[in-house]
């Protein structure tokens, strides 16, 4: 079975320029979420979305950050303009979960995009 | 909000010695908990889970009980081998949004 596809694995930009990332859930997944992960901390939430539908962005900064999963199968994640301190590694993940069941079962996480911002 | 503490690291260990990566947690509710590890150049993958207060997760000789009393998740395995060698995530859900809530990670590294 084919995992969480996302891409690019690295990138390098320089501040105010702007940088989109890819994700390809397993197929099935109805929840996708993409997270950033800072160095040496835990991965934060950006955003959840439920098929094509957002469920959770409050954490997204949405001056700079946008996402959108169309069709309810891929994602992009799009950061215009790139501040130093959005260097990180920026993690897909999804899973079955449907709506107002809950999460007691797992995310499936791909392997991230690296971004340093200079 | 929901948050999650784990111990800092990095921490070094022999092969063969017993491990315990603390965790606690604050959240309304009963949240579910999650142990997952990240080996080097690998995404993250789930470890072991626990869903209700005073169940065990376990998986590759990892543990860890759900504590509601101390609001614990105290990750423990009684023989670590080199292969170990990852950073390990303390997390929680609540049933609401699904979302995860992860600690700062621990890194472990298990020398031979």
């Amino acid at each position: 079975e084919a995992g969480v596809a996302q891409s690019p694995r690295y990138k390098i930009i320089e501040k105010r320029q702007s940088v989109a990332f890819w994700c390809n859930p397993i197929s099935g997944h109805a929840t996708l979420y993409w997270y950033q992960q800072i160095l040496g901390q835990g991965p934060k939430l950006l955003i959840q979305f439920q098929n094509n539908g957002v469920v959770d962005d409050s954490q997204l900064p949405k001056d700079r950050f946008s996402a959108e999963r169309l069709k309810g199968v891929d994602s992009t994640l799009k950061i215009q303009p790139a501040k130093l301190e959005d260097s990180a590694v920026y993690l897909c993940a999804s899973s079955l979960q449907t709506s107002g069941t809950g999460n007691t079962g797992e995310l499936f996480f791909g392997e991230g995009s690296r971004l340093t911002v200079l | 909000g929901d948050s999650v503490t784990q111990m800092e690291g990095p921490v070094t260990l022999s092969e063969e010695a017993f491990l315990t990566i603390n965790c606690t947690y604050t959240a309304t509710g009963y949240p579910s908990l999650f142990w997952y590890v990240q080996y080097p150049g690998e995404g993250l993958q789930l470890l072991l889970k626990a869903t209700k207060a005073d169940d065990k997760g376990s998986n590759k000789g990892f543990e860890a009980t759900y504590r509601k009393e101390t609001t614990s998740f105290h990750l423990e395995k009684g023989s670590v081998q080199v292969s170990d060698s990852a950073v390990y995530f303390c997390a929680l859900s609540d049933f609401r949004g699904g979302k995860l809530i992860f600690g700062q990670g621990t890194e472990l590294s298990v020398k031979p």
